[in-house]
């Protein structure tokens, strides 16, 4: 089983429509938690971290279940802008530091 | 944010040769990661480069394969020796940022012929 998890994808959406990414991980010892973006061609970008207690960032909402292992992002109102391959990322401080990056939700936005 | 840049941001290389990815960020950071990313597929640590001593290597990658250097606190090097075909790929390193995030660099992209 893969540390990271996520939907490969595509997600094929119109203009407009609200598209919600999952991912989940395997390390209950993880302690922080985030959401990259990475355009073709381009590096991986923080889009925002994620929280227990949800977190909002105009369009983007992003959710953390600990229990569940499991981490959202939602994005409402989809822009041709918004294109582009969502990473799940995970940190933990048990044994090291240590990223995990998921494979990435690859989006597409149409008008 | 700090902000990091890559040399060369692509090369075509002929097998068997080794070629050398400069990192500089720009202000001092502790620690410094490389990573590759291969078509399709998403980031995969290399290793860590520690000012003052040898990096970390993850499962898989050995020091003689990616020597890094990392000769201060603002600039690391990752070369890739006697290369292959396989390692054709995009090379990235970060450096961390506030509260466990990661800025990376540009990449970058690497075919070997």
């Amino acid at each position: 089983r893969k540390e990271v998890e996520q939907d490969p994808g595509p997600f094929n959406v119109p203009e407009g429509a609200t598209v919600a990414f999952n991912c989940t991980y395997s390390n209950s010892a993880s302690q922080s938690f985030f959401w990259y973006r990475q355009d073709c061609r381009k590096e991986p970008k923080l889009l925002m971290s994620v929280y227990s207690s949800g977190n909002e960032d105009g369009r983007f909402t992003a959710q953390l279940n600990r229990a569940s292992q499991y981490i959202s992002l939602l994005i409402r109102d989809s822009k041709l802008s918004d294109s582009a391959t969502y990473l799940c990322v995970v940190y933990s401080h048990t044994g090291g530091f240590k990223t995990i990056f998921g494979a990435g939700t690859r989006l597409f936005v149409k008008a | 944010s700090a902000v990091i840049s890559q040399k060369p941001s692509r090369d075509i290389c002929q097998r068997g040769t080794s070629l050398t990815i400069q990192c500089q960020v720009d202000s001092q950071v502790t620690m410094m990661f490389w990573y590759r990313q291969q078509p399709g597929q998403s980031l995969t640590l290399i290793a860590t480069a520690n000012q003052g001593s040898e990096a970390t290597y993850e499962s898989g990658f050995v020091i003689d394969k990616f020597p890094i250097s990392r000769p201060n606190l603002t600039f690391s090097t990752l070369t890739v020796s006697n290369m292959s075909p396989e390692d054709s790929s995009i090379y990235l390193c970060s450096s961390t940022g506030r509260a466990d995030t990661q800025y990376f660099g540009p990449g970058t992209r690497l075919t070997v012929l």
